[in-house]
């Protein structure tokens, strides 16, 4: 069947380190993967998306890798501030098709 | 700044009454979608529209409904409502392909 998993609904980390988040699929073949940012009680908003032919892709302090051997985005913070806390989802899109299947998020709370 | 406005921030409605969620977009988007969202299940795709007047189920259509019947406006329907549609509901347009989605603030909707 095919599933989406990210790596724990929680994670820990102290300010000033990178905070990384893995998302995980099976049998899907996503064309594009993107990341989005959830503050408590809000629509998620934008982060970044890569391309199936895409290694890796950076803005400011985030970065995004995409290995589809491994069927694997792995999401980096760098330099993580409080501000940074928010849930994290990982969407793919279902081949080229117009709509996208989320992940179930990870909690980022970076810790002062 | 564009926009996804959501008619209603908090809703509280009985069992077996006919529920209707509104989502205006001002970005002259095709796409627009319908998820809910529960504790541990994450993001889930309820129906979706790449036109006016056009609709696509998605992974949960039981028990909904959705009517376009102009770009800018989509809206979600529940038909009977019941205890287990009690949920927080979000609205987005774009997302189509590589392109990012937009999300409004979402309707917390409980059902008693």
């Amino acid at each position: 069947s095919q599933k989406i998993e990210q790596n724990s609904e929680a994670l820990n980390i102290q300010e000033g380190k990178t905070a990384t988040l893995t998302c995980n699929y099976t049998n899907y073949s996503p064309a594009y993967l993107q990341w989005y940012r959830q503050d408590p009680g809000r629509g998620p908003v934008f982060l970044l998306l890569i391309r199936e032919n895409e290694k890796e892709k950076r803005k400011e302090r985030l970065k995004v890798t995409f290995d589809t051997t491994l069927k694997q985005s792995l999401f980096h913070i760098t330099a993580s501030q409080p501000a940074d806390s928010a849930t994290y989802l990982c969407a793919l899109a279902k081949n080229y098709g117009q709509n996208f299947v989320f992940g179930p998020g990870t909690r980022l709370s970076v810790l002062p | 700044d564009v926009k996804v406005t959501q008619s209603s921030r908090y809703l509280v409605k009985r069992t077996g009454e006919k529920v209707f969620l509104e989502c205006v977009q001002d970005m002259d988007h095709e796409n627009m979608f319908w998820y809910r969202q529960d504790p541990g299940l994450g993001l889930r795709l309820i129906y979706f529209s790449y036109d006016v007047k056009m609709k696509e189920k998605g992974d949960i259509p039981e028990g909904y409904s959705v009517s376009r019947e102009k770009k800018e406006r989509f809206s979600l329907i529940l038909e009977s409502a019941s205890t287990n549609q009690t949920s927080m509901y979000l609205c987005a347009s774009g997302g189509g392909g590589d392109t990012e989605a937009f999300f409004g603030q979402g309707t917390r909707l409980t059902v008693v």
